[in-house]
């Protein structure tokens, strides 16, 4: 069974710029989580889907960062504009389905991004 | 709001010896579940063990055991036989067993096992 994957693996921006990370998750899970993990921190989650509804986004900083998951399936995050600050490593992950934490999630490698 | 604390940055340990890593948390749910994860160098993170807080039997796999406190809200993880593989991050979590919980996660410890 393939995992979760994440592209890219890596990234380097200069401030201002946007990027966007793509995951595709294991098949047959319904919940995808989008978690940063600063430097020396664990993961914060951004956003959890249900299928196609983002069902917690409260953490999300919405002036710059949008994500989207059409058809239910891979998910797209994307920070416009860049900060300094914004940089970390981007963690998807996907579980089974049901709210809360009832089924394993299941970590992709991650995208580190410098923004410089 | 819950808390997860770790408060041991780093720790090392013989290869073949066993380790204990600490984490506490603070809540006031009751019903809850309690996860270590493992973070290689790859960064690929994985779950080593759970346990769920009505359960008072201490989880166990393989060589990673638990010792859950409830009262104290302690929860440790001892890593027996400790392999050089073991080396990694090793995060403490958290969620509430509600329908819209999330995991809460500590900073980590950096785990180094010595050959």
């Amino acid at each position: 069974e393939a995992g979760v994957v994440q592209s890219p693996r890596y990234k380097i921006i200069e401030k201002k710029q946007p990027v966007a990370f793509w995951c595709n998750p294991i098949s047959g899970h319904n919940t995808l989580y989008w978690y940063r993990q600063n430097l020396g921190q664990g993961p914060e989650l951004l956003i959890r889907y249900e299928n196609e509804e983002a069902v917690d986004d409260s953490q999300l900083p919405k002036d710059r960062f949008s994500a989207e998951r059409l058809k239910g399936v891979d998910s797209t995050l994307k920070i416009q504009p860049a900060e300094l600050g914004d940089s970390a490593v981007y963690l998807c992950a996907s579980s089974k389905g049901g709210g809360g934490i009832k089924y394993e999630q299941y970590f992709g490698p991650g995208t580190r991004l410098t923004v410089t | 709001a819950q808390t997860v604390t770790q408060s041991q940055p780093e720790m090392s340990v013989q290869e073949a010896e066993t380790v204990t890593l600490s984490c506490t948390y603070d809540t006031s749910e009751n019903n809850y579940y309690l996860f270590w994860y493992k973070q290689p160098p790859s960064r690929q993170m994985i779950l080593v063990i759970r346990q769920e807080a009505y359960k008072q039997q201490n989880a166990t796999e393989n060589r990673f055991s638990v010792n859950f406190q409830k009262a104290a809200k302690s929860f440790s993880l001892k890593i027996s036989d400790s392999q050089l593989g073991d080396t990694a991050m090793y995060f403490c979590a958290f969620s509430a067993r509600l329908a819209n919980s999330k995991l809460t996660f500590g900073k980590g410890i950096t785990l180094s096992v010595r050959p």
